[in-house]
């Protein structure tokens, strides 16, 4: 059926280091994605978007990478700090439609 | 500027009971999506409103309605509460009525139905 997972449930990670997060979705028809963040007791705060017609786009120490031909999404974090401990979720949205449909989320924790 | 608010924060009801959940948008937006967040999962689409029409639907049962006022912000009702919905409940705001733009969260109302 029609999905967006992410590969792995937890995410380990030490303070300074280089985190990836990884989402695969199975609809072609998927054409705008986003990252969100939530932390524990809060809703999801938007980190970074990205259109089909791209293969990447970078905001403040993050990079998100959309590689079409094998419906593959990765959040990418720079320098992670034990601040960025959280879900995070990739969500997309098809043909202009009215929902974004979620992932389950990777949880990251950042040790020092 | 002010962010998405929500109210209640948290809210305990017993099975049967009603509840309305309500959200303002932020200053400039016109839609409001609301979202149903059991715990572990992702956020799961429940309805749209753009300048106070109902634009989208999610699989979700008669139970559940909204509506959107003239000042765009909204209010989620749910009849005849279930055990099953309890959960955290979320608005979103976005500019324009399409999906496919920056939608932007509130802190959601957690609500316990017991």
């Amino acid at each position: 059926g029609e999905s967006v997972g992410l590969h792995l449930p937890t995410l380990s990670v030490q303070e300074g280091d280089n985190s990836i997060i990884n989402c695969a979705y199975s609809n072609s028809a998927s054409d705008y994605f986003i990252w969100y963040k939530q932390e524990s007791g809060k809703g999801p705060q938007f980190i970074i978007d990205i259109r089909s017609n791209m293969d990447k786009r970078q905001g403040q120490r993050v990079t998100v990478l959309l590689n079409k031909t094998v419906k593959h999404l990765s959040l990418q974090i720079a320098a992670t700090q034990p601040g960025d401990s959280a879900v995070y979720f990739c969500a997309e949205n098809r043909n202009s439609g009215y929902a974004l449909n979620f992932g389950k989320g990777t949880s990251l924790l950042v040790t020092p | 500027d002010a962010g998405v608010t929500q109210s209640p924060t948290h809210l305990i009801k017993t099975r049967g009971q009603q509840v309305t959940l309500r959200c303002s948008p932020i200053s400039g937006h016109k839609s409001v999506s609301w979202y149903q967040q059991v715990l572990g999962q992702g956020p799961q689409f429940i309805f749209q409103y753009y300048e106070k029409e109902e634009r989208g639907r999610g699989n979700f049962p008669d139970r559940f309605s909204a509506r959107q006022f003239p000042n765009y912000s909204s209010e989620l009702n749910v009849n005849a509460l279930l055990l099953g919905d309890s959960a955290l409940y979320l608005c979103a705001s976005s500019k324009n009525a399409a999906g496919d733009y920056e939608q932007y969260f509130g802190p959601g109302t957690r609500l316990t139905v017991t």
